[in-house]
């Protein structure tokens, strides 16, 4: 098992353009974890889910973002018609059910809305 | 609102001494610290943790205290080695939103030879 996987690395976007995001977490952790981290702060919680339902979502998730985990395995994040504001580093995480909140984070997607 | 503040943007330190980070929180609901340690291009990695229960927790050169009187977390490493230069989050969660963690803004450790 290589961790958690995201893809892309990076991502370079006009602004108004959706963009999307993928994440695949380790495969036996049942839950999985948005965060978006912007320059000098600390990562910011988005979303999570345990297995394919959606269970907590922050109120800085705006109707233009939406995430899915279909089948409880891989998710996506998708921004829509997207703003300079949106520019920063999204990050995925996994945790195991019985993992006391310290997760496995992945190496993030820095996106750039220009 | 910043529930989670690392006031040191930046601490140097020499090799062999001790690191200590400091971390406030203005939240009483948490009940569970955690530290983070990031690399450049890589995602925050998960370093030691404490409960609200305990007031210190050892994991070879990682020792985390947790004041809660005082709202007051610190991380010390001792010794300090080259390999500790990186970012270092602390993070922390309560009984309400349990799975979420609420991020300090993180501080460059840098141990100089």
């Amino acid at each position: 098992d290589t961790g958690v996987s995201q893809d892309p690395r990076h991502k370079i976007t006009k602004r108004g353009q959706n963009v999307t995001f993928r994440c695949d977490p380790i495969s036996e952790h049942n839950r999985l974890y948005w965060y978006r981290q912007t320059l000098g702060q600390g990562p910011e919680f988005l979303t999570y889910f345990q297995n394919e339902a959606q269970l907590e979502k922050s109120r800085l998730l705006s109707d233009r973002f939406s995430a899915e985990r279909p089948k409880g395995s891989f998710s996506t994040l998708e921004i829509q018609r997207t703003e300079q504001g949106d520019s920063a580093m999204y990050l995925c995480a996994s945790s195991l059910l019985r993992t006391k909140r310290s997760y496995t984070f992945g190496s993030g997607t820095r996106l750039t809305v220009v | 609102d910043q529930q989670v503040k690392q006031n040191s943007p930046s601490l140097s330190v020499q090799e062999g001494r001790i690191s200590i980070l400091n971390c406030d929180y203005t939240n009483s609901m948490f009940d569970y610290f955690l530290w983070y340690k990031k690399y450049p291009a890589e995602g925050p990695t998960f370093l030691i943790s404490i409960s609200s229960i305990k007031d210190k927790n050892e994991d070879g050169r990682f020792t985390v205290f947790l004041n809660k009187s005082a709202k007051h977390l610190s991380l010390h490493i001792v010794p300090s080695q080259p390999g500790d230069s990186a970012v270092y989050f602390c993070a922390a969660s309560g009984l309400q939103g349990a799975q979420k963690l609420v991020f300090g803004q993180g501080t460059r450790l840098t141990i100089n030879p």
